[in-house]
């Protein structure tokens, strides 16, 4: 059974900071999305990472996969209050069902 | 509009009752998820369907909670008498297809069982 953990859960940094939010995952698996929910708003898809090796950025944003060792990771350049939100991994598994980690709650202090 | 949409968006249901939800998926995907969101929490997976039918039903949290859809389109989503840890955001998103292709979320109905 596949299991998604992101770490940390909650992260509060300031701004002009640099971070990094964890996604591992227990499974072989190579289809990992990347999702941002604002409090009380539905989930927006950040980044869609499909092989080993995998980089996108858009912003001050960037996601990496590594499916050698199941890990993804969210780097935040610069951080602005703007990217305050939950971030949530997501992992496809053998049946095309996501399963998704708890979530980061990330807070960017002024 | 060109997004998933639902309805409604928030329900107060009183502990019992059955509540049904609906989901438009965006036009032309032919993948349908639903999911479960309590307060303060990651996403649970309730349901899929691919067209019209639903490969893998295991998500559903008791058999009080059905799902169909029709037309490759719309789906709803129906629990019955409704219990208070029901209390949750019910998500629906769509996709292209199953395997790579990207979700795309709906806004959600907020459920509150009283």
């Amino acid at each position: 059974e596949l299991k998604v953990e992101q770490n940390p859960l909650f992260l509060s940094m300031q701004e002009g900071k640099n971070y990094t939010i964890y996604c591992n995952y227990s499974t072989t698996s190579d289809r990992l999305y990347w999702y941002r929910q604002d409090p009380g708003k539905s989930l927006e898809s950040l980044f869609v990472l499909l092989s080993n090796g995998a980089v996108k950025q858009e912003g001050r944003l960037m996601a990496s996969l590594d499916t050698k060792a199941r890990l993804s990771t969210l780097h935040i350049t610069a951080a602005v209050h703007d990217l305050s939100a939950t971030y949530f991994c997501a992992v496809m598994d053998s049946n095309y069902q996501l399963i998704w980690g708890a979530g980061t709650k990330l807070i960017i202090k002024p | 509009g060109a997004g998933v949409s639902q309805s409604p968006s928030n329900k107060v249901t009183e502990k019992g009752k059955d509540v049904e939800l609906r989901c438009d998926p965006i036009s032309g995907h032919t993948a349908l998820y639903w999911y479960r969101q309590r307060l303060g929490q990651g996403l649970e997976f309730l349901i899929y369907f691919q067209g019209n039918s639903a490969p893998d039903k295991s998500g559903l949290p008791s058999d009080r909670f059905s799902a169909e859809r029709t037309g490759e389109s719309v789906s709803t989503l129906t629990i019955q008498r409704t219990q208070q840890e029901d209390s949750a955001v019910y998500l629906c998103a769509s996709s292209a297809g199953t395997g790579s292709s990207r979700q795309y979320f709906g806004p959600g109905t907020r459920l509150t069982v009283t």
